[in-house]
């Protein structure tokens, strides 16, 4: 199946300052989505990004499908942007299509 | 903007008891999703559903599981006798035009 490595595993942020979080993905996507998990455990949507570039705020998001690789930034960082992001994908869309989730990537933001 | 719906947020329950998970999808989907995490891991695929039958199923989802759409709203995951090892979050989805939508979770508790 498809492989979806993501980096850093680990970061750790002053406030204020600026990151990018990197997803790299084995096999031609046509879904990728970017999750945010909070300290509840909620996954929330930030990003569906098959291709091409989108912005949301302090995040944007940029999906390279032809070089099998995804980028999100996040500028100006503030506290309650720390917990795991996690970056996904999805090979096909048919009835059993499922997304494959990469480890993720831990993110601390101090004050 | 419109939700997937999981209940309850939290279940504790013996070894060896039969557990229902409910989930409310949104309403126009028709694909239909059950993940799981164990605490500090990936999130892992169990199930996909469409058509009122299963299209698609991990190793994971062993004869233990089933799912079920009992009527035109509910999606229900049930795990027959737990397992310790079945500690885990336990997250619903469904497949809209913009991605998947993700439930806030199940954090079920096998003691």
């Amino acid at each position: 199946g498809i492989q979806v490595e993501q980096s850093p595993p680990d970061l750790i942020l002053q406030e204020g300052a600026n990151s990018t979080l990197r997803c790299n993905f084995s096999d031609s996507v046509n879904n990728l989505q970017w999750f945010h998990q909070n300290p509840w455990g909620q996954l929330i949507n930030l990003f569906y990004i098959p291709s091409g570039t989108k912005q949301n705020g302090r995040l944007s998001a940029t999906t390279v499908a032809t070089e099998r690789y995804s980028l999100l930034y996040i500028s100006s960082s503030q506290t309650t942007d720390s917990g795991v992001y996690f970056c996904a994908v999805k090979t096909y869309t048919g009835a059993n299509s499922k997304l494959t989730f990469g480890k993720g990537i831990t993110l601390s933001v101090r004050p | 903007e419109p939700e997937v719906t999981q209940t309850p947020s939290h279940q504790v329950t013996q070894m060896g008891q039969e557990v229902i998970l409910r989930c409310v999808p949104i309403s126009n989907h028709l694909y239909f999703y059950w993940y799981r995490q164990i605490l500090g891991q990936k999130v892992e695929f169990l199930v996909s559903f469409y058509n009122n039958e299963i299209s698609e199923k991990s190793e994971i989802f062993d004869d233990q599981f089933s799912v079920e759409r009992p009527d035109g709203s509910n999606f229900t995951l049930k795990i027959r006798s737990t397992k310790l090892e079945d500690s885990a979050m336990y997250f619903c989805a469904s497949r809209g035009g913009g991605g998947d939508t993700f439930g806030s979770g199940t954090r079920l508790t096998v003691v």
